[in-house]
Parts: C-alpha cells; sequence; structure tokens
C-alpha cells in the first residue's frame, strides 16, 4: 500500500496568518491517465471529513479561495493564505492513484 | 443537495455481527460509486470498500484487513448502501462514514456511525 506521511503533526497559527501542510506518498502519484489524484479533507471537531481539494490543486465547490493546494509526483502541499478561526481541525491527504486509497495520519491545525 | 445518512452502529461484541446503512438523498445510489470509509476513535480515516456503479457491473472492492468479512451491498428501491460486518473485532471500533466517490476522491460525506466492539 501507498504510505501517507503529513509535516506538521501539529500546526499552531495565528489568525491572519498563512499555513501550509506537506504531504509526501511512498510511490509517484501521477497516474497512467496523467492525472495526480491526490485529495486534501478538512475535518471540524465533531464533524465528518469535507472535501477540499481533489487533483491536487482543484478546489471543490464552495471551498473558500484562500486554501489552494500544489505538487507532483510524491510531494504536496496544502496552503491557507489568511487562516480563519472556522479553520481549526484536522487536515488529511488522501491518494487514489493506487489500490487501495490510502491517507495521510492527519495535521491538527489550531489557534495560538 | 447531497445527503447521506448513516445509521445501525451499536455495541456489539467480538465475534459478532452488524449491517450499517446509508440513506441517500439528491443522488442515486446505484448511479454512483459508493464508499465506506471508518475512523477509530482519535484516530485518522481508513479506507473500508466500495461498490461500483450499476453501469460498470456494481463490482465491491475491499481493504485487506475486512476482506472476507465485510460486504457491500445496495437496494436501488430504497436508495440505500449497505455494509453487512462479521466477525467482528476491537479492531473494528470506529466512526464509519459512507460516502459518494467522484473524481478519484470522496465528495459527500455522511455524518458517520458509531460501532463498538467490546464484551
Amino acid at each position: 500500500d501507498v504510505v501517507m506521511t503529513q509535516t506538521p503533526l501539529s500546526s499552531p497559527v495565528t489568525l491572519g496568518q498563512p499555513a501550509s501542510i506537506s504531504c509526501r506518498s511512498s510511490q509517484s502519484l501521477l497516474h497512467s491517465d496523467g492525472n495526480t489524484y491526490l485529495s486534501w479533507l478538512q475535518q471540524r471537531p465533531g464533524q465528518p471529513p469535507r472535501l477540499l481539494i481533489y487533483k491536487t490543486s482543484n478546489r471543490f465547490s464552495g471551498v473558500p479561495d484562500r486554501f489552494s493546494g500544489s505538487g507532483a509526483g510524491t510531494d504536496f502541499t496544502l496552503r491557507i493564505s489568511r487562516v480563519e478561526a472556522e479553520d481549526v481541525g484536522v487536515y488529511y491527504c488522501m491518494q487514489a492513484t493506487h489500490f487501495p486509497f490510502t491517507f495521510g495520519p492527519g495535521t491538527k491545525l489550531d489557534i495560538k | 443537495e447531497v445527503q447521506l445518512v448513516e445509521s445501525g452502529g451499536d455495541l456489539v461484541n467480538p465475534g459478532g455481527s452488524l449491517r450499517l446503512s446509508c440513506a441517500a438523498s439528491g443522488l442515486t445510489v446505484s448511479n454512483n460509486y459508493m464508499t465506506w470509509v471508518r475512523q477509530p476513535p482519535g484516530r485518522g480515516l481508513e479506507w473500508v470498500g466500495r461498490i461500483k456503479s450499476k453501469a460498470v457491473g456494481g463490482t465491491t472492492e475491499y481493504a485487506a484487513p475486512v476482506k472476507g468479512r465485510f460486504t457491500i451491498s445496495r437496494d436501488d428501491s430504497k436508495n440505500t448502501l449497505y455494509l453487512q460486518m462479521n466477525s467482528l473485532t476491537t479492531e473494528d471500533t470506529a466512526v464509519y462514514y459512507c460516502a459518494r466517490e467522484d473524481n478519484w476522491t470522496f465528495e459527500s460525506w455522511g455524518q458517520g456511525t458509531l460501532v463498538t466492539v467490546s464484551s
């Protein structure tokens, strides 16, 4: 199985400041069809996961434009341009290029 | 608007069985790839398995830890997805989410249902 790692595992941030989370996969996530199936999900406290980004850099419907995704191959990044209070939660990267689908361990984002 | 509502979670003894349901509205279950993901208390997410759309045969796929014990099915007349879980162990204790799979990701999620395996 593809192992997903995330850094940091915990990130205290200041409101209004940027934040970034890194995700690394044990194998390239470039699919033979030319797409890279890396997603980012947010899980607020007590809530189910919510899709933020799919195919590395595509924002899902309704996701604020302060969230952006980038990367290729085995290295990916989620960026929040200006953290807001509602962004507190755990962020997971997930790969769907290789079967079975696997998730990173999660990065907990909280406010300083 | 897509809505997925899981139910059926309960406290069950090791070795027991349980069936979870996921009632869908705003989408037709049989026309979609539907997936189950679980989350042990205080831990991360784990993909459990999926059922493909009717158009591509409705086949199922499972993660190794549950293969042979769990079965995913659907009832088209009720627009509902199911997860039959047998031979449960304490390692299966988790919140179970159903999700709609599209664009090679999980676009819509239910609120989850808690399964506790304990004697």
